[in-house]
């Protein structure tokens, strides 16, 4: 399973830090996501990206900021976050508009923690 | 937008006996509906899905019927068996949007 790919795995932030969560896809599709999955609400959608134009934003805090410098990479940049964007972040990918195969795809996702 | 709703949260079942899962969706434009299957620390993974062309689609112990006048589809498993346990989710989209999901259900087969 190594058609969508996500570093790290596992990340631990204190709330004043920066990191960024990175996916990369290497199936040739032109639409790439960021979904949140928590106990609270699962799979809930963050971010689209259709040939690296953002085209949803589904009211994220931006403490989040999604970066998409091609259509194989997709980076989620991270703010001061609070305690409660503990979650597992799931990228996934797609083809789309084109006809064909509209499966959405997904990372292995990274385990976040803040504390 | 889109909204899926799901039900039941969670399923006990006994092996060898059937599961149905439901959802219900509210955009009628909707025209693709997957099934992912996502095993605990595993990431979710597409198992079947049908287009609103097509009324029912099974695949081995698998299938799934849709009902666009009433908006709802459901997950069918037959003769479960205890590596069916996981959650599942239900999602609707339109062309060129992206899955929305509904809160998944907990099946638990039991041997």
């Amino acid at each position: 399973e190594t058609g969508v790919t996500q570093t790290p795995r596992h990340l631990v932030m204190g709330m004043t830090n920066k990191k960024s969560l990175k996916c990369e896809q290497h199936l040739g599709h032109n639409a790439m996501y960021w979904y949140k999955q928590s106990a609270k609400k699962p799979l809930e959608l963050m971010f689209v990206y259709n040939f690296k134009e953002q085209t949803e934003n589904n009211s994220v805090p931006s403490r989040f900021s999604p970066e998409c410098p091609n259509s194989s990479h997709l980076f989620l940049h991270l703010h001061t976050l609070q305690p409660e964007d503990s979650a597992l972040y799931l990228c996934a990918s797609s083809q789309d508009g084109t006809g064909g195969e509209e499966t959405q795809y997904f990372g292995p996702g990274t385990r976040l923690l803040v504390l | 937008g889109e909204n899926v709703e799901q039900h039941p949260s969670t399923l006990s079942v006994q092996e060898g006996d059937s599961a149905v899962i439901k959802c219900t969706y509210s955009d009628s434009a909707s025209n693709y509906f997957p099934w992912y299957k996502q095993e605990l620390g595993k990431r979710p993974q597409l198992i079947i899905d049908i287009r609103s062309n097509v009324g029912e689609k099974k695949d081995q112990r698998i299938a799934v019927t849709l009902n666009k006048t009433a908006k709802h589809f459901s997950l069918h498993i037959t003769e479960t068996q205890p590596e069916d346990s996981a959650v599942y989710f239900c999602a609707a989209r339109r062309w060129g949007t992206a899955l929305i999901f509904g809160k998944g259900t907990t099946l638990s087969v039991s041997s």
